[in-house]
């Protein structure tokens, strides 16, 4: 079946800190990729995704590069702020068949400033 | 972008009683929706999917006579948890699809069953 394995959490960093939350994922086929980002009280909010090899999301100074060859999808950010405190999920949808996302366990990122 | 609601956004229940939980998207249809249970510290567990006038389909050991799902509309999908039990307690998240394949979520509703 399809899993998404993100890196344990939780993620402290200092403001202007560069960025990287790992995200590899299992499934058959080429599925499409996303990054969802949950804010303190509130519900998942896309930030990013991409739909094919070698496609690069990116959104609000984030970034990540669907790679096949290592079935990664991992975020970035260069220079990262405290309001970019929040939990990160990634996800994958197949692109045939039932179309269901299939979710990481998610990663807490605390920015200090 | 697209918003979903949920209604109520917290509630404190008794145990053996039901709470109603509502999904609204509020400016497109949907012609499908979902509905998850966040556990704390942990991902989003899919439990069932609504279709728009059809039976929800319900993921692998998911009770469907406990967690009744009813999509009356293209705007609105409520989850009904049935003689609700202190493990009941949980954050659920529903999600609405529009018709370009684009997921929306719900802010989640945090339901503790006293």
């Amino acid at each position: 079946g399809n899993s998404v394995t993100q890196m344990e959490g939780p993620v402290t960093l200092s403001e202007e800190a560069f960025l990287t939350i790992n995200c590899t994922y299992t499934a058959t086929g080429y599925p499409s990729l996303f990054w969802y980002v949950q804010y303190p009280g509130e519900g998942l909010q896309l930030l990013l995704k991409a739909t094919k090899a070698d496609d690069k999301g990116s959104n609000k100074g984030f970034e990540a590069t669907y790679r096949k060859e290592t079935t990664s999808f991992h975020l970035e950010k260069g220079s990262v702020q405290v309001s970019d405190s929040a939990v990160y999920f990634c996800a994958l949808m197949p692109n045939f068949g039932n179309e269901k996302l299939t979710f990481g366990t998610g990663t807490r990122l605390t920015i200090i400033p | 972008g697209a918003v979903v609601s949920q209604h109520p956004s917290w509630v404190i229940c008794k145990s053996g009683t039901s709470v109603k939980i509502e999904c609204r998207s509020l400016d497109f249809q949907a012609t499908t929706m979902f509905w998850y249970r966040q556990f704390p510290k942990q991902s989003l567990m899919l439990m069932a999917t609504s279709n728009e006038g059809s039976k929800a389909t319900y993921e692998q050991g998911v009770e469907k006579d406990k967690f009744l799902i009813n999509h009356a509309s293209l705007t609105l999908s409520t989850l009904t948890v049935t003689s609700a039990h202190p493990e009941d307690s949980s954050f659920y998240i529903c999600s609405a699809r529009d018709p370009g394949t684009e997921n929306y979520f719900g802010p989640g509703t945090r339901l503790t069953v006293t």
